[in-house]
């Protein structure tokens, strides 16, 4: 147990539905992080935020939407999806966003048909 | 970007053996961090080692952040021990770019 929890904990979806993944940290952290785990790929930071402030977007798809309405809570939206977004999503939070260890975790794992 | 390099890719350990994984990397780095990914996809963080060594039970890590590389070392290893084991760097803070990782397999 990290104190980051993330639900779903699977996800099914066709490439016309729209869902969300919920990530929410338990650990008083300002910084969060959401990461895409492909197959045979290193894992892929997507998206920053900072005490709420959305401070990197490494050259996401529009199709991922994310949302964080307070540091505790980091919302990725998703709507018409690929098979090839097939993956597990892994949220993190850290304490700021400077030399500082990153609790993650236990992941989504998204199937797109 | 900066390049994240881990060897070996996989690794067959019996059960009490010892073993090294190694991380090399390309430019200076302000945060290194060792993690453990579980079979189940849970990344547990080990150690935060940009430089120096520190030592958490039967795990220990070393960084030579001047020659660019870090080590992981597990001793007496177990079965709970099987899993992949990732290296992270961030030379920029907050960015941490992942290796492809070292797939660990302890045999009983």
């Amino acid at each position: 147990e990290t104190g980051v929890t993330q639900t779903p904990r699977h996800l099914v979806m066709g490439m016309t539905n729209k869902k969300s993944l919920k990530c929410e940290q338990h650990l008083g952290h300002n910084a969060m992080y959401w990461y895409k785990q492909s197959a045979k790929k290193p894992l892929e930071l997507m998206f920053v935020y900072n005490f709420k402030e959305q401070t990197e977007n490494n050259s996401v798809p529009s199709r991922f939407s994310p949302e964080c309405p307070n540091s505790s809570h980091l919302f990725l939206h998703l709507h018409t999806l690929q098979p090839e977004d097939s993956a597990l999503y892994l949220c993190a939070s850290s304490q700021g966003t400077s030399r500082e260890t990153q609790y993650f975790g236990p992941g989504t794992r998204l199937l797109v048909l | 970007g900066i390049q994240v390099e881990q060897s070996p890719p996989d690794l067959i350990l019996q059960e009490g053996a010892n073993s090294t994984l190694r991380c090399n990397f390309s430019d200076s780095v302000n945060n290194l961090q060792w993690f453990h990914q579980n079979p189940w996809g849970q990344l547990i963080n080990l150690f935060y080692i940009p430089s120096g060594t520190k030592q958490n039970g039967r795990l220990s890590a070393t960084t030579v952040a001047t020659e660019r590389y870090s080590l992981l070392y597990i001793s007496s290893s177990q079965t709970t021990d099987s899993g992949v084991y990732f290296c992270a760097v961030d030379p920029s803070d907050y960015k941490l770019s992942f290796g492809a990782g070292t797939t660990v397999t302890v045999r009983a």
